[in-house]
């Protein structure tokens, strides 16, 4: 079956500029994960949904980053007033439930210039 | 969460056996001991989880010490396609272990 996908694959933009990362889980999923990896880093955990909500939003580094779910499904990272440091891989994942396997998508590579 | 140390690197040769450990000194009573992995430019992959007792499935098999304070993945004959970062995590299995924090990892580089 299908997997966790991520659109774009890759992502340029300028330094104070607006992005948005779309999510697509796995049909049923019901939970969804956000995570940021910088290079030569393991992935670091930004938010999880369960449902439409977020359960949990401790690992977003500051209030220009946020997530939305609304109906369940697709998510969409949106970064406001964009830094060089903002500079990774974002990853998704989804999981049957909270406490289930996840599975994550090939990330979203993005570059502040 | 409680920590893992992995080394940073191993080497192995093709169709021989792999055994990637992992130190977890502090684990509590409800913590599962996960692997991922990661390969290059793709999202980590679930690999095995296991509490106490050893476990195996298609892709690796996972040894649990008696003690619990330290775990081995092994991989029993690895492959180029096996070359890759893999990650060592430990999950509560209580109310607040939906995310997974992930160390560095370890880098297997698998020689032809």
């Amino acid at each position: 079956g299908a997997g966790v996908s991520q659109t774009p694959s890759n992502k340029v933009t300028e330094k104070g500029k607006y992005v948005e990362l779309r999510c697509d889980p796995i049909s049923g999923h019901t939970a969804l994960y956000w995570y940021r990896q910088s290079l030569g880093q393991g992935p670091e955990f930004l938010i999880y949904f369960q449902g439409t909500g977020a359960a949990d939003d401790s690992g977003l580094p500051n209030d220009r980053f946020f997530a939305v779910r609304p109906e369940g499904s697709v998510s969409t990272l949106k970064i406001q007033r964009t830094e060089r440091g903002d500079s990774a891989v974002y990853l998704c994942a989804s999981s049957l439930g909270g406490r289930d396997t996840q599975y994550f998508g090939p990330g979203t590579r993005l570059t502040v210039l | 969460d409680a920590k893992t140390t992995q080394p940073n690197s191993m080497e192995s040769n093709e169709e021989e056996p792999v055994h990637l450990p992992c130190n977890h000194s502090t684990i509590s009573g409800t913590d599962y001991i996960h692997w991922y992995r990661q390969l290059p430019s793709q999202g980590p992959e679930y690999v095995i989880h296991g509490l106490t007792s050893n476990v195996n499935n298609r892709m690796a098999s996972l040894a649990i010490a008696e003690d619990r304070k330290s775990s081995t993945l092994i991989l029993h004959r690895a492959t180029l396609r096996d070359a890759a970062v893999y990650y060592c995590i430990l999950r509560d299995s209580g109310g607040s272990n939906y995310k997974l924090t992930f160390g560095k990892g370890t880098l297997l580089t698998v020689n032809p």
